[in-house]
């Protein structure tokens, strides 16, 4: 089965900077799609950004990009010119590519961002 | 472009009861995924319809059940309603395999 492991449960940028939140998951297969998503106290889950695993180019939304390391199982999100809105939880979720396999979105636990003026 | 809706937004429950909450996805979106979210365990699948099949379940018991209409609706219901049910239930659609799904904001159940 797989999993998903957000090993920071709380962090704080001060606004304007940039800050990083972990992700590491374990997996046998060789093909899945990676997300983050972002919560905030609306409690509506948003996706920020996708990557799929077979694409080696690191995937970049605006202000939100990632650092995919396939070998390594790590999906790290990067946030620059953090702004007071992104203060939210964010969540690494896995997604298999696997004809047949489940599509069902695995969560780690999430990390609470504080965003400080 | 409407987004996923879900209905009601709070809900408060007695234990022993059941209940049943909805979920319309985004038109033209055919799968549906329900999640529960509680601090203590996070998120985790419930299950998930793709054109009114289930097609994946999570490891819940069998008090919660599903199910998905032509129009793509979906409704989840729990039976005999235990204090621990108490939690957030996000409904989640998407269009294509490779999509992130979009999520709804979610039912919070209240069971006492």
């Amino acid at each position: 089965a797989q999993t998903v492991t957000q090993s920071q449960p709380e962090m704080s940028v001060q606004e304007a900077e940039t800050v990083t939140l972990s992700c590491t998951y374990d997996t046998s297969e060789s093909d899945y799609y990676l997300f983050w998503y972002k919560q905030p106290p609306s409690r509506q889950m948003i996706l920020v950004i996708r990557q799929e695993a077979y694409k080696q180019q690191n995937a970049t939304e605006n202000r939100f990009s990632v650092n995919f390391q396939k070998a390594a199982k790590s999906f790290s999100l990067k946030i620059s010119d953090s702004q007071l809105g992104d203060a939210a939880m964010y969540f690494c979720a896995y997604r298999s590519a696997t004809q047949g396999g489940s599509e069902k979105l695995v969560f780690g636990k999430g990390t609470k961002l504080t965003v400080n003026p | 472009k409407a987004g996923v809706t879900q209905t009601p937004r709070y809900l408060i429950k007695t234990r022993g009861q059941q209940v049943t909450l909805s979920c319309s996805p985004i038109s033209g979106h055919r799968s549906v995924s329900w999640y529960q979210q509680t601090p203590g365990q996070g998120l985790q699948f419930l299950f998930e319809y793709f054109s009114e099949t289930q097609r994946n379940k999570g490891n819940f018991p069998g008090r919660f059940s599903g199910r998905q209409f032509s129009n793509s609706r979906s409704e989840m219901n729990v039976s005999t309603l235990e204090l621990g049910d108490s939690a957030l239930y996000l409904c989640a659609s998407s269009s294509y395999r490779t999509d992130g799904y979009t999520f709804g904001s979610g039912t919070r159940l209240t069971v006492v």
